[in-house]
């Protein structure tokens, strides 16, 4: 099976940075996830990481550790309509389930 | 773009309905999923299929049949609904060989 974990809350300021961190354990691992989802709202796609490292998509950014069962969400030059709670996914290999984990939800204050 | 659509944003029903939530994708994927997100427990996969008439059971089954006679339509029943099947309902969609999951924006079930 498969344990997610990331914190469930996070507060940060307009304008800064923030790193959201996901550890997961799974018995077989394909790739990590991350979606935001606005209160009310679907999930949305923001980042597939499969191989080691960091991948940069503006002013996100998400890294993946395989050995160390880690990933972050960076979330820089941080702007309100970032407000939202934060999905880390996991795809195990040659599944086609993917495990969610809780979400963070993050506050973003002037 | 992808679009995925589901038949209500809010639905009411009473203890013992029979319910049916339906969902449509219109980019001819072939793997559809339902799932229910709950405070506290995240996205927990219901039913998902990958194909016209395939299904298979996600974490939670119990209490939920899906039915998928047409590849763009995944439909979602609740024989019997109950008190403790009040959550929100997401239904996503994925094209086989790639990774990406689109979901539709959701249905607010209360069951009373």
């Amino acid at each position: 099976g498969q344990n997610i974990d990331q914190p469930t809350e996070m507060t940060a300021t307009e304008g800064a940075i923030v790193q959201i961190n996901c550890t997961y354990q799974t018995s077989g691992f394909n790739g990590l996830f991350w979606y935001q989802q606005h209160a009310g709202e679907a999930p949305t796609f923001l980042s597939y990481n499969v191989l080691d490292g960091l991948e940069e998509k503006g002013r996100f950014s998400s890294f993946l550790s395989r050995s160390k069962g880690y990933s972050y969400l960076l979330l820089k030059e941080l702007q309100m309509k970032d407000s939202a709670s934060y999905l880390c996914a996991v795809r195990p290999l040659s599944n086609q389930k993917v495990t969610f984990g809780t979400g963070t939800k993050l506050q973003v204050i002037p | 773009d992808v679009k995925v659509t589901q038949s209500s944003r809010y639905l009411v029903k009473r203890t013992g309905e029979k319910v049916f939530l339906e969902c449509v994708q219109d980019m001819d994927h072939e793997n559809m999923f339902w799932y229910r997100q709950d405070p506290g427990l995240g996205l927990r996969l219901i039913y998902f299929s990958y194909d016209v008439k395939m299904k298979e059971k996600g974490d939670i089954p119990e209490g939920y049949s899906v039915s998928r006679e047409k590849k763009e339509r995944f439909s979602l029943i609740l024989e019997s609904a109950s008190t403790n099947q009040t959550s929100m309902y997401l239904c996503a969609s994925r094209s086989r060989g790639t990774d990406t999951q689109y979901f539709g924006p959701g249905t607010r079930l209360t069951v009373l």
